[in-house]
Order: C-alpha cells, then sequence, then structure tokens
C-alpha cells in the first residue's frame, strides 16, 4: 500500500514564526502535492512538484514556499505564518499526470 | 476550463439504505474521474477510479460508480449505507497531461440509525 506520511498531526505555531511541513511517500511517485483545506473553501492546491528540485505554483502559492531535494519528500515552508494561514494541510503524491493522489493525514495548524 | 460540481452539500440517509452522491463536470475530452472519502480529523483516501472502458467502476468498502458520458456525471452509489460510511466525499477530476486534479466542494453523508 501506498504510504504517505507528514511530520506533524496538530501544529502550533506563533504569528510570524518560521514553519516547516514536511510530507514523506514510499512510493517512488514523481509528483506531489501540498493542499489546504478550510470549511467551506474546499481543497485548494497550493504548490506541486514534479520532479527533484522541481515545482510549480498552485492556485494559492502567496506566503508558502516548498522544497523538494529527494524524491521522496516535498517540504512547506511558511515564511513567516500569520493567523489567516491557520487550516488543515494535506499532502499528496500520484504515480502519474492526472492520476489518483494518496494523501498523508493531515496537519492541522495553529497559528497564534 | 475543468470543474467539478456535487450539488448536495450534505446527505442524511437511515442505516440500510440506498446511497447516491452526484457529480457533474466539465471537461473537453475524456476526463480520469475520483471518488475519495475524508472521516473526520483524516487524510482523504481513494475510493475508486475511472480512466476508461467499463462505465461503472467497483470500488473500496462497498461503493460503485457509474461514468455517463451523455450526463457529463460520475455519480458514486452503495446499496445498504452503514454508519461507519459518515464522513465526506470529494469527486475530482484529473486529465493525462495536466498535473492538477479538480476537486468538487464535497457532500457530507450523514447516517441515522
Amino acid at each position: 500500500d501506498v504510504k504517505v506520511t507528514q511530520s506533524s498531526r496538530y501544529l502550533v505555531k506563533r504569528t510570524g514564526e518560521k514553519v516547516f511541513l514536511e510530507c514523506v511517500q514510499d512510493m517512488d511517485h514523481e509528483n506531489m502535492f501540498w493542499y489546504r483545506q478550510d470549511p467551506g473553501l474546499g481543497l485548494r492546491l497550493i504548490y506541486f512538484s514534479y520532479d527533484v528540485k522541481m515545482k510549480e505554483k498552485g492556485d494559492i502559492p502567496e506566503g508558502y514556499s516548498v522544497s523538494r531535494e529527494k524524491k521522496e519528500r516535498f517540504s512547506l515552508i511558511l515564511e513567516s505564518a500569520s493567523t489567516n494561514q491557520t487550516s488543515m494541510y494535506l499532502c499528496a503524491s500520484s504515480p502519474g499526470t492526472g492520476y489518483e493522489q494518496y494523501f498523508g493525514p493531515g496537519t492541522r495548524l495553529t497559528v497564534t | 476550463a475543468q470543474s467539478v460540481t456535487q450539488p448536495d452539500i450534505h446527505i442524511t440517509v437511515s442505516e440500510g439504505a440506498s446511497l447516491e452522491l452526484r457529480c457533474n463536470y466539465s471537461y473537453g475530452a475524456t476526463p480520469y474521474l475520483f471518488w475519495y472519502v475524508q472521516s473526520p480529523g483524516q487524510g482523504l483516501q481513494l475510493l475508486l477510479k475511472y480512466f476508461s472502458g467499463d462505465t461503472l467502476v467497483q470500488g473500496i468498502k462497498g461503493f460503485e460508480a457509474e461514468f455517463k458520458r451523455s450526463q457529463s456525471s460520475f455519480n458514486l452509489r452503495k446499496p445498504s449505507v452503514h454508519w461507519s460510511d459518515a464522513a465526506e466525499y470529494f469527486c475530482a477530476v484529473g486529465a493525462t497531461g495536466g498535473f492538477k486534479t479538480i476537486f468538487g466542494a464535497g457532500t457530507r453523508l450523514f447516517v441515522k440509525a
């Protein structure tokens, strides 16, 4: 079975802190994604990566950056956390373009 | 542009009753279609997928979905709902050559005893 793990299930940070969310997949997938999920807004794509060191902006990249130094790991970075970044963050990986995505359990981030 | 519509924000069914969740999509060619389920506080889990071939697709947990090209629909069904099926369900559309998958807004399913 594909397994996608995220570094934390719950995280509480202060405004202005730099926050790292890490995601690891064990199925050698090319594509990885970061989403945020908010009530009433559904899933919104922040960034995705289709290869090591390659990244593309999604629909809401502002305030975020990403890093993919190894194929199995995709990190989301909040450069300076703000309260409006309080959300559920979901990582996913996919074996090919347009194919199904496999999700991690999510990280519930609270910024105070 | 691709889009996915799930007309029902929430649905309540009795345990043991049948279920149908609606999904309509907009896409120029034959899309890849998916249904995912999300339990509270969890990530999304793939229920089933359609790429091509037989338009009736079987998935996990006893779910099935039917692709109807003429109606641009991909409705999810289950003949008998269990209380553990209470969750949020997302329809999604992807496409070859396109990295993005478009997710519907979700339908929350409530199951009453």
